[in-house]
């Protein structure tokens, strides 16, 4: 079973456009994150919900917006988008401080 | 300031030749450390966290508060070893990892 999936595998949109990224766990965690990975494999945190509450928020445009229907998924919505925003964004769990479980990743390219 | 540095892009070893993946990291306190791999076109995966001391797949990590480090060793590497290895650091919020930019191991025959 996998523990944390994410949909779609690939996305390939235009620019100004509006696309969202699902993300779920079966893992009964209580924390779900989101990261960017970018071109040169630079992995960073965009956010983390935990209890269904925004914990973190480093920088990351207004245009991204996590939402967090129930405990077990946390969605990545994109409005605009823009060129930059291409990247493989990646979704993890996890439970307290322990370790973090990822998804599979979303390679998100905008032309 | 947190911060963890991985100052190596890439490393190129033979297989059989002892790996050394470096890793520092700044951090007031006592820090969380692990070390992610992510294969090829893959989703990242805990390799060792400095806490459960484990070996695995033969890697081993030596946590060494003195020089602020974390380095990654294995003795004999193999090719199936070839990947994208991440240090990471849990901030002090406990909320999110703090990941190096990664170093690229190598390991051809």
């Amino acid at each position: 079973d996998t523990a944390v999936s994410q949909t779609p595998k690939y996305l390939v949109t235009q620019m100004g456009n509006d696309k969202s990224i699902k993300c779920e766990q079966n893992l009964g965690h209580d924390t779900m994150y989101w990261y960017k990975q970018d071109s040169k494999k630079f992995l960073k945190i965009m956010f983390s919900y935990n209890n269904k509450e925004l914990i973190i928020n480093e920088t990351v445009p207004n245009r991204f917006s996590p939402k967090s229907p129930d405990k077990a998924h946390l969605n990545l919505h994109i409005n605009s988008l823009e060129l930059g925003d291409s990247a493989v964004y990646f979704c993890a769990s996890s439970q307290d401080r322990n370790e973090q479980y990822f998804g599979p990743g979303t390679r998100l390219t905008v032309t | 300031a947190q911060r963890v540095t991985q100052p190596e892009k890439l490393l190129s070893v033979f297989k059989g030749a002892p790996v050394e993946l470096k890793c520092n990291y700044s951090y007031s306190g006592s820090p969380e450390l692990f070390w992610y791999v992510q294969y090829s076109r893959q989703r990242l995966q805990l390799l060792l966290r400095h806490i459960s001391r484990e070996s695995i797949k033969g890697f081993t990590a030596d946590l060494n508060k003195g020089e602020t480090s974390f380095h990654l060793k294995k003795p004999f590497a193999q090719e199936e070893d070839s990947a994208m290895y991440y240090c990471a650091l849990l901030n002090q919020a406990g909320t999110a990892l703090i990941f190096g930019k990664g170093t690229t191991l190598s390991v051809s025959s």
